[in-house]
């Protein structure tokens, strides 16, 4: 299964953008790129996700390296309640779906 | 509805005991996932039902034993479980075509086996 490598801790101020990078090197070109975000005590929530071109939605936006083996999520203005374990996740057709270590993304006022 | 439900919430049963974790959607949702998560852990995938058919089994041992009565429940049959079973189980849908459609998580039920 292709893996993801994610950077175990990341810190940002409030109201500013904050980018999260994914490194996917083994990626295939069915894979699609998958952002989910996990709050304490909560579930994972899906964020956004993407095959090849950059995507936007109302909670992130998603930029996606020509070669595919890297991506980054950015947060365009963080606020505290973004504080959470970001996970980067690559979905192949046959059904798995494969966490990476994820970033503890830590929001200061 | 965007929700997934799960019960219970919490669970401390034996390593003798047989308990059952439920799941519930009603997005219309034909894929329905169990992933166990450690604590500090990402979630590691367990099993994946499409159609109400078991399409991926990860290798689970058998004291885990899935159900998909229907289009709308997922069970997680526990049996003869170890202590280092105990974790948050994770229940997730989404629309079949895997790959391409976001998933639905429940907000789990953590175990605790003694």
């Amino acid at each position: 299964d292709a893996k993801t490598t994610q950077p175990n801790s990341m810190e940002s101020n409030e109201e500013e953008p904050v980018h999260l990078p994914c490194n996917h090197s083994t990626i295939s070109g069915t894979d699609y790129i998958h952002w989910y975000r996990q709050l304490p005590s909560q579930g994972p929530e899906y964020v956004i996700h993407g095959l090849t071109s950059n995507v936007n939605n109302r909670m992130a936006s998603m930029a996606i390296a020509e070669d595919r083996k890297s991506s980054t999520l950015i947060l365009h203005r963080a606020t505290l309640r973004d504080a959470a374990v970001y996970y980067c996740i690559l979905k192949g057709n046959a059904g798995k779906s494969t966490f990476g270590d994820g970033t503890t993304l830590t929001v200061k006022p | 509805d965007t929700e997934v439900t799960q019960t219970p919430k919490h669970l401390v049963m034996g390593m003798t005991n047989k308990k059952s974790l439920k799941c519930e959607q009603h997005m219309g949702h034909r894929a329905m996932y169990w992933y166990k998560q450690k604590a500090k852990k990402p979630p590691e995938l367990m099993f994946v039902y499409s159609y109400e058919k078991l399409s991926i089994n990860e290798s689970v041992p058998s004291r885990f034993s899935p159900e998909c009565p229907n289009s709308s429940l997922l069970n997680l049959h526990l049996h003869a479980l170890q202590p280092e079973d105990s974790a948050l189980y994770l229940c997730a849908s989404s629309q079949v075509g895997q790959s391409f459609y976001e998933q639905y998580f429940g907000p789990g039920t953590r175990l605790t086996v003694t």
